[in-house]
């Protein structure tokens, strides 16, 4: 069956600092990856996704960036981190891009606070 | 405008009764997906169930079942007979076309408090 991990899962950073999230997923091979950012008590929004290595889309402009250096690994770094960029990150997979049917699964999630 | 409405911002529901979550949504896309996802307050998100536009009956998994109703583009979610650990945060998401992919889309979610 497949796994999706996240670590870490909380992270406390100040303002200017760099950052590093990682997601793996194991039993599946190319999934689509996706990068969500949740603010409190709000719904998900999109940051990146990725359909193999190296291919990112960038939904919203912003300081972040993602990078997928293998099939099962998804990054999400920032330079400078801002006080805006708090919130709870999600990694999902999914299997198939260009279907309506597809169901996109999630990690554990990383819940950053930015001071 | 709002791509994905969920109207109800928190419910109280009793310990096993029936609860319906509304869901309202907007595409011009004929091909879509309705997805309802669980998030209890440790954060990760369950999916719970699956509709598609084309589906001609009502999706359901064991306790939860989707209220399909397209013309008037509702996808409620109903839980029935509502245990303890059914209190969570609820996300309907719409699953349409964007350029050459898929993307989902979200709504705000709806809190659900059950009452032993």
């Amino acid at each position: 069956s497949q796994t999706i991990h996240q670590w870490p899962a909380t992270l406390v950073q100040p303002v200017g600092s760099p950052l590093s999230l990682e997601c793996t997923v194991e039993g599946t091979s190319n999934p689509n990856l996706y990068w969500y950012r949740q603010a409190a008590g709000r719904g998900l929004q999109l940051l990146f996704y990725s359909v193999g290595i190296g291919q990112i889309s960038s939904e919203v402009p912003q300081n972040l960036s993602a990078s997928r250096p293998q099939d099962r690994q998804f990054i999400l770094s920032s330079k400078k981190l801002l006080l805006s960029d708090s919130g709870f990150y999600l990694c999902a997979w999914g299997a198939l891009a260009g279907a309506p049917t597809d169901t996109q699964y999630f990690g554990p999630g990383t819940r950053l606070t930015v001071l | 405008a709002q791509k994905i409405t969920q109207t109800q911002p928190g419910m109280f529901v009793q310990e096993k009764e029936a609860v319906t979550l509304d869901c309202t949504y907007d595409t011009s896309d004929p091909s879509y997906g309705l997805f309802w996802y669980k998030q209890p307050s440790s954060g990760e998100m369950i999916f719970l169930i699956y509709q598609g536009s084309y589906d001609q009956q009502n999706a359901t998994e064991g306790r939860y079942s989707l209220n399909f109703q397209k013309a008037r583009k509702s996808a409620n979610l109903v839980i029935s007979a509502s245990q303890l650990g059914d209190s969570a945060m609820y996300f309907c998401a719409m699953r349409e076309r964007q350029d050459s992919n898929y993307q989902l889309i979200w709504g705000a979610g709806t809190k659900l408090i059950i009452k032993p």
